[in-house]
């Protein structure tokens, strides 16, 4: 069976703090793909990334950078210099080959205070 | 490119009775999902269609809820009778598919409140 962890309930920083948002997988699939969702007040789930289990680099999209550590199981995210629009519920989720299934963590609500 | 469309946005309704939901996905998207998000918790599947053929409704509480997706583009959810705990976000979903490599995008969700 598939698993999304996100230890972290809720975290709360000030503007312009470093934050990291950690997600921890379970998966028997040796090819998966791991995503970042971000989930303002509004509702819709906004794709961030997706990065496929053969691909271990590291990526930085502006603020934005995710950290995927095949051997332990991770696929963490990083906002530098965070700003209040950053505010969110973010979920990391995982999709195995054949399921097709998107499997969801609880999220982590995000919130940057001026 | 036009997103995954979804309504209503908000819908309030008594126990008992029913609604329902419309979604259009991305043009040209063979699967469609319908997720179930509780406030507080993560999105939970409740079906999968690819095209108008269902893949996967095995978290579907088939007593009350019921999804179509006629001639594999639009879809409907409906809940008859409604209870009070599935007040929540229904969110639609649609993926291209492996060619797409399996990114799956949303629409903004309908919530649902039942009194």
């Amino acid at each position: 069976a598939q698993k999304v962890t996100q230890a972290q309930t809720e975290i709360s920083v000030v503007e312009k703090e470093d934050v990291t948002l950690d997600c921890v997988y379970e998966t028997r699939d040796t090819t998966y793909y791991l995503f970042w969702y971000k989930q303002p007040p509004s509702g819709e789930l906004v794709f961030l990334i997706r990065r496929n289990s053969f691909d271990e680099q590291n990526e930085i999209s502006g603020r934005y950078s995710w950290n995927f550590q095949k051997s332990t199981s991770s696929f963490n995210f990083t906002i530098t210099a965070s700003q209040v629009v950053d505010s969110a519920v973010y979920f990391c989720a995982l999709i195995g080959p054949r399921a097709q299934k998107l499997v969801f963590g609880q999220g982590t609500r995000l919130t940057i205070n001026p | 490119e036009a997103g995954v469309a979804q309504s209503p946005r908000y819908k309030i309704i008594e126990k008992r009775q029913s609604v329902a939901f419309w979604c259009n996905p991305i043009s040209g998207h063979a699967t469609l999902y319908w997720y179930q998000q509780i406030l507080g918790q993560g999105p939970k599947l409740l079906i999968q269609f690819q095209n108008n053929g269902v893949v996967d409704d095995s978290q579907l509480p088939k007593d009350r809820f019921s999804a179509e997706r006629l001639k594999g583009v639009d879809s409907t959810l409906k809940i008859q009778p409604a209870k009070l705990e599935d007040s929540a976000v229904y969110l639609c979903a649609s993926s291209a598919g492996v060619s797409s490599g399996n990114t799956i995008y949303f629409g903004e969700g309908s919530w649902l409140t039942v009194v």
